[in-house]
C-alpha cells in the first residue's frame, strides 16, 4: 500500500544529542512537511519542501533542519536536543499536481523524549 | 499570525445524537479548507474536505461560510467510534496548512 513511514516510532534521548527523524512515503507525493504537535498547542508547521530542491521555514524552524534527499525521503534533524522540543513529530506528503493538492497524507509520528 | 479557532471541547453526547462543531478562520485568503479526524496519539486523517457549496459524506456534513469566516462539521446518529478530537484546517494562502487545536467528541452509550 502506498504509505507515510516514519522512523524511529519512539526516542528517547539526552539533552544535548544530535538527533534524526526519517520520513518516507510512497505516494509518489512530491510535497513533504515535518509538524510537531503538543498537547494544547495543535500542530506546528516546523519545515517544509515542495521538491528536492526546495526547503522552506515553518512557524517554528528554530533549532531544526531538514533534508530532502529525494524525493520520496524528507529528514528532520534536531542538532542539540532540548527538553522542551519533546513532542509528538509528523511528517505529511501533498500531491500538487492534483485538484486536492492542499490535502496532506500523514505518517503515524514518532514520539521523542529529550531529557 | 493565520488562526484557525475551534471550541476545545470535550463535547459529551449519547449514541444516536447529532452534534455540531464550528470553526472560525482569520486568513480571508484560505481557499481549501479540511475536517481531519484524530485519535489519540495517532496521526490525523482526512475525514472530509469543505466545499463553498457544503458537503455530504453519510453521517458527515460539512459548510463552509466564507463571508463570516467559519466551517462547520456535523454528525448525526453517533457512534461510539466517532469519539475523537475533530481539526479544523485551512491553507495559508502559501500552499501549508494551519490547523486549529481540535475539539474533543465523546460518544458514550
Amino acid at each position: 500500500d502506498a504509505d507515510v513511514t516514519q522512523t524511529p516510532r519512539n526516542r528517547i534521548t539526552k539533552t544535548g544529542k544530535r538527533i534524526m527523524l526519517e520520513c518516507s512515503q510512497t505516494k509518489g507525493h512530491d510535497r513533504m512537511y515535518w509538524y510537531r504537535q503538543d498537547p494544547g498547542l495543535g500542530l506546528r508547521l516546523i519545515y517544509y519542501s515542495f521538491d528536492v530542491k526546495d526547503i522552506n521555514k515553518g512557524e517554528i524552524s528554530d533549532g531544526y533542519s531538514v533534508s530532502r534527499q529525494a524525493q520520496a525521503k524528507f529528514s528532520l534533524s534536531l542538532e542539540s536536543a532540548i527538553p522542551n522540543q519533546t513532542a509528538l513529530y509528523f511528517c505529511a506528503t501533498s500531491d500538487s499536481s492534483t485538484r486536492a493538492r492542499h490535502e496532506q497524507f500523514f505518517g503515524p509520528g514518532t514520539r521523542l523524549t529529550v531529557l | 499570525r493565520k488562526e484557525v479557532e475551534q471550541d476545545p471541547g470535550p463535547f459529551n453526547v449519547p449514541e444516536g445524537a447529532t452534534v455540531a462543531f464550528n470553526c472560525t478562520y482569520s486568513n480571508s485568503a484560505s481557499q481549501s479548507f479540511f475536517w481531519y479526524r484524530q485519535d489519540c496519539r495517532k496521526e490525523p486523517k482526512l475525514l472530509m474536505s469543505v466545499y463553498s457549496s457544503g458537503n455530504e459524506d453519510g453521517r458527515f456534513t460539512a459548510q463552509l461560510n466564507r463571508a463570516s469566516q467559519y466551517i462547520s462539521l456535523l454528525i448525526r446518529d453517533s457512534k461510539l467510534s466517532d469519539s475523537a478530537t475533530y481539526l479544523c484546517v485551512a491553507n495559508s494562502g502559501y500552499s501549508t496548512l494551519t490547523f486549529g487545536k481540535g475539539t474533543m467528541l465523546l460518544v458514550s452509550p
